[in-house]
């Protein structure tokens, strides 16, 4: 059973479209992350919580939102998702030991 | 501003060979050090922290504070150490940084 899962695996959709992406986990960690990746810019912090109350904007956060419905739950919005948007993206929950742990990935195409 | 550096996106090695990724970091504080690896069609993994001082799969890592380095090596590659390698630095804020990431391929 996966601990941190991601919905959908995979998604098209076009310009100018809402788009939101699920996060869950069962791992009982307060602390989660929305990673993307794409080639050669390796994984770049997009929103990032600390608790349910906590939300905090990462290096890339510009045309995206979040929401931290629960613990287990972390959501991430595009609003009007736009080309440049393509990519793959990971969400990610953190223990008091500083270990990541991942989920297994949602791509994301803007056409 | 803290920044992570891997400075090769390609590396090959042969089957037994010694391999090592680099990863050179910036930060103005006490940081904490991290490799992650992604195999083929898994998910991304913890491989190894500098505080724990362990050695995982064969493979070993050192901070070293005065070059700012975090550099993962391990003495004889094996085939199965073929994946997509990432380093990863963690400041006071339990932000994680990380960096462009090294595919290494070890050659039969």
């Amino acid at each position: 059973d996966a601990d941190v899962t991601q919905t959908p695996r995979n998604r098209i959709t076009k310009t100018g479209k809402r788009i939101m992406l699920e996060c869950s986990q069962t791992k009982g960690h307060d602390r989660m992350y929305w990673y993307r990746q794409d080639p050669g810019l390796g994984l770049r912090l997009i929103y990032y919580s600390f608790d349910v109350k906590d939300i905090n904007k990462g290096e890339i956060s510009d045309g995206y939102s979040v929401s931290r419905q629960a613990q287990a739950k972390f959501s991430l919005s595009l609003e009007s998702a736009i080309p440049n948007q393509t990519a793959l993206y990971f969400c990610a929950t953190s223990d008091t030991s500083k270990r990541l742990f991942f989920g297994s990935g949602t791509q994301l195409s803007v056409l | 501003a803290q920044r992570v550096t891997q400075p090769e996106k390609l590396l090959s090695v042969f089957k037994g060979a010694p391999v090592e990724l680099k990863c050179n970091y910036s930060y103005s504080g006490s940081p904490e050090l991290f490799w992650y690896v992604q195999y083929s069609r898994q998910r991304l993994q913890l491989l190894l922290r500098h505080i724990s001082r362990e050695s995982i799969k064969g493979f070993t890592a050192d901070l070293n504070k005065g070059e700012t380095s975090f550099h993962l090596k391990k003495p004889f590659a094996q085939e199965e150490d073929s994946a997509m390698y990432y380093c990863a630095l963690s400041g006071d804020g339990n932000q994680f940084y990380f960096g462009t990431g090294t595919s290494l391929t070890v050659i039969p």
